[in-house]
């Protein structure tokens, strides 16, 4: 079992649903990470938030919109999606921001897109 | 333009077996470098963390190199299990949350 919890971890939705993914992590972090990965490709970078305050949004479509309301949970609302949104969605924490601090991953949301 | 580059794609060895995998990188300026193991349909598990002054880092069977001034790095596993059997990610983060991850080695581990 991994320290960082996502639910649910398979999500099937239409293009005009509205949707939530959970994650969840008590170690105490204080940053907290969406990725995106497509399959056999590697993670890439959607948002970050660090003490609850968005820090990086790399550039990700408006119809994925990212939440933290505490320091605990981290949420991805969905709206509007498109079939090549279909992936595996992890959440990622670590201690802080700083740099060098290992990221401790949840086992991911799988997203399908009709 | 910020790289990582990894190889082999995949590899097969039979169990018992030693394998390093590679790992080659243009990331400048220069963090850490990890690697992880994603098994088939989980998250990422941290491995070895290397920060610009470590030449080596184990973690049981695994043991981690880098090469700051070639900027190469390499993860061996000694005596391999069917368990070791998955996605070996290298990742190199450079200032802030610039992190760049490489497109994994797939490894197979045969009986």
């Amino acid at each position: 079992d991994t320290e960082v919890t996502q639910t649910p971890k398979h999500l099937v939705m239409g293009m005009t649903n509205k949707k939530s993914l959970k994650c969840e992590q008590h170690m105490g972090h204080r940053a907290m990470y969406w990725y995106k990965q497509k399959a056999k490709k590697p993670p890439e970078l959607m948002f970050v938030y660090s003490y609850e305050k968005l820090s990086i949004n790399e550039s990700v479509p408006s119809r994925f919109s990212p939440e933290c309301p505490n320091s605990s949970l981290l949420n991805l609302h969905l709206h509007a999606l498109q079939p090549e949104d279909s992936a595996l969605y992890l959440c990622a924490s670590s201690q802080t921001s700083r740099q060098g601090e290992p990221q401790h991953f949840g086992d991911g949301t799988r997203l399908s897109i009709l | 333009k910020n790289q990582v580059e990894q190889s082999p794609q995949s590899l097969i060895i039979l169990e018992g077996k030693n394998c390093t995998l590679q790992c080659n990188y243009t990331v400048s300026p220069f963090s850490n470098l990890r690697w992880y193991k994603q098994d088939t349909g989980r998250g990422p598990v941290s491995l070895t963390i290397m920060t610009f002054s470590e030449n080596t880092k184990s973690n049981g069977r695994y043991t981690a190199t880098l090469d700051a001034d070639t900027k190469q790095s390499s993860l061996h596993i000694t005596a391999s299990q069917l368990s070791d059997s998955a996605s070996y990610i290298c990742v190199v983060t450079s200032w802030g949350f610039k992190t760049i991850f490489g497109a994994g080695t797939r490894l197979f581990v045969k009986a």
